[in-house]
């Protein structure tokens, strides 16, 4: 089964700065890839995913990922990190192309402080 | 606003206890999950239904069941709780069964088992 790797469990930036979210996945194609964001007390929502085509994928609140198959890697980044981007991370990886959606694996997630 | 609701939001449990954690959605979608949270692991999932009337076991069923009566109810019963079952329980749905289709989730209930 495929399986997703955070090696970050807690990063802190500074508002403005630059943030890079690192995930490494392990799966034997080139899988369906996702970020998810988590605000505390909340559920998940996704921020971008992955298919095919263009390896960097634009997602929601300015954020995007590069999907690099020779690293098997889906970074996150984000140019300047607002106060709001508090919140915890998850990469997770899909299933196979005609399987169905029940084997999607998460990464543990990084936690996200941001400095005033 | 169109989602997925949970109930109860919390809850402290006695072990050896019956509990069932709610799930409706209203969005019409087919497939519906059940995942637990837990520090340091992530999103384990524990059941799914990929259509009503159809339940499926996920990487960690043992202590739990399922049932998908109708499109828009998904609960999950544990039957008799233990305290290893103490996490986050997140509700999720997606349109398609297919792979790569976004889940949806619900706000979650958290669940402690003493």
């Amino acid at each position: 089964a495929q399986s997703v790797t955070q090696p970050d469990i807690h990063i802190t930036v500074s508002e403005g700065a630059s943030l890079e979210l690192r995930c490494n996945y392990s799966y034997g194609a080139t899988p369906y890839l996702f970020w998810y964001v988590q605000s505390p007390g909340q559920g998940l929502q996704l921020l971008l995913k992955y298919f095919s085509g263009d390896t960097l994928v634009q997602g929601i609140k300015g954020f995007e990922a590069e999907f690099k198959r020779s690293q098997s890697s889906f970074n996150l980044r984000k140019p300047s990190v607002h106060w709001s981007d508090a919140a915890e991370y998850f990469c997770a990886v899909g299933a196979l192309r005609g399987r169905n959606n029940n084997d999607m694996r998460f990464g543990a997630g990084t936690r996200l402080t941001v400095k005033p | 606003i169109a989602g997925i609701t949970q109930a109860p939001t919390s809850q402290i449990l006695a072990a050896g206890r019956r509990m069932t954690l709610r799930c409706t959605q209203d969005m019409r979608h087919n497939a519906m999950y059940w995942y637990r949270q837990d520090l340091g692991l992530g999103l384990r999932l524990i059941h799914y239904s990929n259509t009503a009337g159809t339940t499926g076991k996920g990487e960690v069923p043992d202590g739990y069941s399922v049932s998908r009566a109708n499109t828009d109810d998904f609960p999950l019963t544990l039957a008799s709780a233990v305290p290893s079952q103490t996490s986050v329980y997140f509700c999720a749905s997606s349109d398609s069964d297919g792979a790569g289709s976004e889940q949806f989730f619900g706000p979650g209930t958290r669940l402690t088992v003493l």
